[in-house]
């Protein structure tokens, strides 16, 4: 099945900085890899989503870029606020019936004020 | 659009209770449905999944009659902990996906389920 590795684990960054997480993943057929903001003990939400006909995709302060040849995606987020600190977890998957999302392990991102 | 609503949102016990937790698609049918169980500080890990009509399918290690799930219509599937033990006590989230299958996962707002 998919694995889907996400680096660092922990990332801090001053308040205006960018933040960079990075994924990969082992399953060429994925073709779909969302990205998921997590606060402390509330639901995962989308914040951007992006499908392998397409090589990167831009929502205002967040990006997301795919690279198919070398099997990695990531997250960019410009200018970055306090309320951006979270975790955010990488997905990957096929698109279309049952197909689960395979999750990475989480990154912590901590924006210093 | 693409709300999923999860009852309850906390839920403490004592051991041996049967917990059952609600997910429902609130503007729009879903005929899959996915739950998920998440331990502090760690990824979410997929249990089952859920699909309307039919019998779910179950993750590796995952016990059938432990955590009881059924999907009786397109909008609302339950998982039910059976006979839970404190080991039980987790976060658990479903998600929904609209039919066609080529729309993203939203997910509930999870249920913190602790059992004393």
């Amino acid at each position: 099945g998919e694995n889907v590795e996400q680096h660092p684990s922990t990332l801090s960054v001053q308040e205006g900085d960018s933040a960079v997480i990075k994924c990969t993943y082992s399953d060429s057929a994925s073709n779909y890899f969302p990205w998921y903001k997590q606060e402390l003990g509330k639901r995962p939400q989308l914040i951007i989503d992006i499908r392998s006909n397409v090589g990167e995709k831009k929502d205002q302060r967040i990006a997301v870029t795919l690279n198919k040849t070398a099997k990695h995606f990531s997250l960019h987020i410009t200018e970055t606020q306090p309320e951006d600190s979270a975790v955010y977890f990488c997905a990957a998957s096929k698109l279309g019936g049952n197909n689960r999302l395979a999750f990475g392990k989480g990154n912590q991102v901590v924006v210093i004020p | 659009g693409a709300v999923v609503s999860q009852h309850p949102s906390r839920v403490i016990c004592k051991s041996g209770t049967s917990v059952k937790i609600e997910c429902r698609s609130l503007d729009f049918q879903a005929t899959t449905m996915f739950w998920y169980r998440q331990f502090p500080k760690q990824s979410l890990m997929l249990m089952a999944t859920s699909n309307e009509g039919s019998k779910a399918t179950y993750e590796q290690g995952v016990e059938k009659d432990k955590f009881l799930i059924n999907h009786a219509s397109l909008t609302l599937s339950t998982l039910t902990v059976t006979s839970a033990h404190p080991e039980d006590s987790s976060f658990y989230i479903c998600s929904a996906r609209a039919p066609d299958g080529w729309q993203p996962q939203h997910f509930g707002d999870g249920t913190r389920l602790s059992i004393l």
